[in-house]
């Protein structure tokens, strides 16, 4: 099925250690997103990727690391994870100003202990 | 500062009743107000949306009621169902980013 998957589901990490969180979009859209979900904070943008080769901070980039790889996949990187990044981590693709809507992947659950 | 303010933080329906869940903002650069529905352990999903130069639209049995001098849009869902159990999200695209609301959560009871 077309769409927007993440992985890994789930994962455990102890503070100060780092992991990397995978998207890929098999839609050929040209933006990619990074959000995090917290309980009445709603979403926030972390980082985003408006087109392949380029990558801009979004509202909550401090502590977050991207890498545009290629116009399909776009990782989060948490270099030392700490007790605050524990959250549901979404990724999205676009194509901004033609469609208009995101397209979500079903999110990864981080947490830091 | 949250951009959009959303309201109520959860709203509990019979079922066949209205759920109307509102959104505020201040940004008058933002030029395209979408909803998103999210069920539990899902990511959010494109419902509906509305431009500004339209007043309402409706899909079935949900609306969007878009009032640009009151930089203020809601959600209507007409016949609420069980199966609209979920958290519905507002948002506000400008430029390349949106903005959301902190969410609302929906229970429609039997």
């Amino acid at each position: 099925n077309a769409g927007v998957t993440q992985t890994p589901k789930f994962q455990v990490l102890k503070t100060g250690q780092s992991m990397t969180l995978q998207c890929a979009q098999d839609m050929n859209h040209n933006s990619m997103y990074w959000y995090r979900q917290d309980p009445g904070m709603g979403l926030r943008l972390i980082y985003y990727s408006a087109s392949e080769g380029t990558t801009d901070k979004g509202e909550v980039p401090n502590g977050y690391n991207v890498s545009r790889l290629n116009k399909r996949e776009f990782s989060l990187r948490l270099e030392s994870a700490a007790p605050s990044q524990t959250s549901v981590y979404f990724c999205a693709s676009s194509e901004l100003r033609v469609n208009y809507g995101y397209t979500f992947g079903s999110g990864t659950r981080l947490t830091v202990v | 500062q949250q951009q959009v303010k959303q309201s109520p933080q959860s709203l509990i329906v019979q079922k066949g009743g209205i759920s109307i869940i509102n959104c505020a903002y201040e940004n008058t650069a933002f030029d395209y107000f979408p909803w998103y529905q999210q069920f539990p352990g899902k990511g959010p999903a494109l419902l509906i949306a509305i431009r500004p130069d339209v007043s309402e639209k409706k899909e079935g049995r949900f609306t969007i009621s878009f009032n640009k001098s009151a930089k203020q849009f809601s959600l209507h869902i007409m016949d609420s169902q069980p199966g609209d159990s979920a958290t519905y999200f507002c948002a506000a695209l400008t430029g390349n980013q949106f903005y959301f609301g902190t969410g609302t959560s929906l229970t429609v009871i039997p």
